[in-house]
């Protein structure tokens, strides 16, 4: 199995700051690489896919970049409803590997 | 506007089968793949599996064999079946549409829409 590491595993920051996470494969995925947010008690949301193709209705604050086997989910402008644990996914090669999560906390 | 909604059984008792059926709603069911994934306490998201309706499902081997995953065109539903389970299955299951963007390049997929989760719990 392909095996997804972000980090940092959890951050503060403050509304407004510039945010950014990062996403190591264990091995080349190309840009077969999606990111989601999960609100607490929510089911999780796909903010984008092939690495940087933000998917429709998502805040354009939010951008993914990277191929082969680092990526980076960055937001421009933190916003109040951006508090949440955020997933990268890979699906490069079944069976489909997140990552461990990133938990943005308010500072 | 395509819908996912997963229902089942919130109890189940350790050694016996998990069953959970998702149901779509607002599209057909024929032309994605569904997935299932679950999120355990404490942890964080595993894929269990997805199936296409002129496919063969595919599973995670993680779960060594203890998985079904099957689909109804008749009913615009598909379902999970887990045997065995202990206190380890504990979790929120969800059902996601595994939609795929097909480019010269390569057939990209991604789990756009999903239903709220379903916690289910192993107990006796």
């Amino acid at each position: 199995d392909i095996q997804m590491t972000q980090s940092p595993s959890s951050l503060s920051a403050s509304v407004g700051d510039r945010v950014t996470i990062t996403c190591r494969a264990s091995q080349n995925i190309g840009n077969y690489l999606n990111w989601y947010q999960e609100r607490p008690g929510k089911a999780p949301n796909l903010l984008i896919y092939a690495a940087s193709t933000l998917q429709s209705g998502v805040p354009s604050r939010f951008s993914g970049s990277g191929s082969g086997t680092d990526f980076t989910l960055t937001i421009s402008s933190l916003q109040p409803e951006d508090f949440a644990t955020y997933y990268c996914q890979q699906s490069h090669s079944k069976p489909w590997t997140f990552g461990q999560g990133t938990k943005v906390e308010i500072k | 506007q395509v819908q996912v909604q997963g229902s089942g059984p919130r109890l189940v008792k350790p050694s016996e089968t998990l069953s959970l059926t998702c149901t779509v709603s607002g599209d057909s069911i024929s032309p994605y793949y569904w997935s299932w994934i679950r999120k355990a306490p404490g942890q964080g998201l595993e894929w269990i599996g997805h199936i296409h309706y002129s496919l063969s499902p595919k599973e995670n081997p993680s779960f060594k064999s203890r998985v079904t995953i099957s689909i109804d065109r008749s009913t615009n539903q598909f379902s999970l079946k887990l045997r065995s389970v202990t206190a380890a299955d504990t979790a929120v299951y969800y059902c996601a549409r595994d939609a795929t963007l097909v480019t010269p390049l390569g057939s990209y997929y991604y789990m756009d829409v999903w239903g709220n989760g379903t916690t289910v719990t192993v107990s006796s």
